[in-house]
């Protein structure tokens, strides 16, 4: 297992397209996360999963975003009718959760979102 | 609402000198975790240290080290023998028992040769 992998890395769309990012965590972690980081900033949470539950959301995270889990295992994060305040870096982080809970969290590279 | 406060945007300091970067936060809770992250330039975060709050020694991983007030809610580290190679952006985060982690603005560390 090589780490939490991201895709695409980097994203470039006109505003009001539709963007899908994708990430697949470390095999034997159970929780997700996904947060948005701009430049110089530190990440900003937006959303997490337990397995396929999402146990909670930003208010940061629109209407315009949804994030999926569907098996457990990779996950997505759609966001519609994009916007030039969507660009941004979304990071994917995972961990282990409940009984192996450590607090550690292992980040990807990222996706680099640039709205034009 | 858990906050945590990095007050200091950027710092720099010299090769194999000791520096000192800030993070205080704010919370109610009483079981929670406190971590260092670092970013560096175009690369991914990775873990620094981590303390549990319980936990009254403060955590120390090599060069790296914490100091921990639980009743000031002050968290620093404080880096030893400073390498080139710790040039990147520090981030204190904060996470209560089983639930998501919060982070801090940054502090901009240049370690100069």
């Amino acid at each position: 297992d090589t780490g939490v992998s991201q895709d695409p890395r980097h994203k470039i769309t006109k505003r009001g397209q539709n963007v899908t990012f994708r990430c697949d965590p470390i095999s034997e972690h159970n929780r997700l996360y996904w947060y948005r980081q701009t430049l110089g900033q530190g990440p900003e949470f937006l959303t997490y999963f337990q397995n396929e539950a999402q146990l909670e959301k930003s208010r940061l995270l629109s209407d315009r975003f949804s994030a999926e889990r569907p098996k457990g295992s990779f996950s997505t994060l759609e966001i519609q009718r994009t916007e030039q305040g969507d660009s941004a870096m979304y990071l994917c982080a995972s961990s282990l959760g409940l009984a192996g809970f450590t607090g550690e969290l292992f980040f990807g590279e990222g996706s680099r979102l640039t709205v034009l | 609402a858990q906050t945590v406060t990095q007050s200091q945007p950027e710092m720099s300091v010299q090769e194999a000198e000791t520096v000192t970067l800030s993070c205080t936060y704010d919370t109610s809770e009483n079981n929670y975790y406190l971590f260092w992250y670092k970013q560096p330039p175009s690369r991914q975060m990775i873990l620094v240290i981590r303390q549990e709050a319980y936990k009254q020694q403060n955590a120390t991983e090599n060069r790296f080290s914490v100091n921990f007030q639980k009743a000031a809610k002050s968290f620093s580290l404080k880096i030893s023998d400073s390498q080139l190679g710790d040039t990147a952006m520090y981030f204190c985060a904060f996470m209560k028992h089983n639930n998501d982690m919060r982070f801090g603005a940054g502090t901009r560390l240049t370690v100069k040769p």
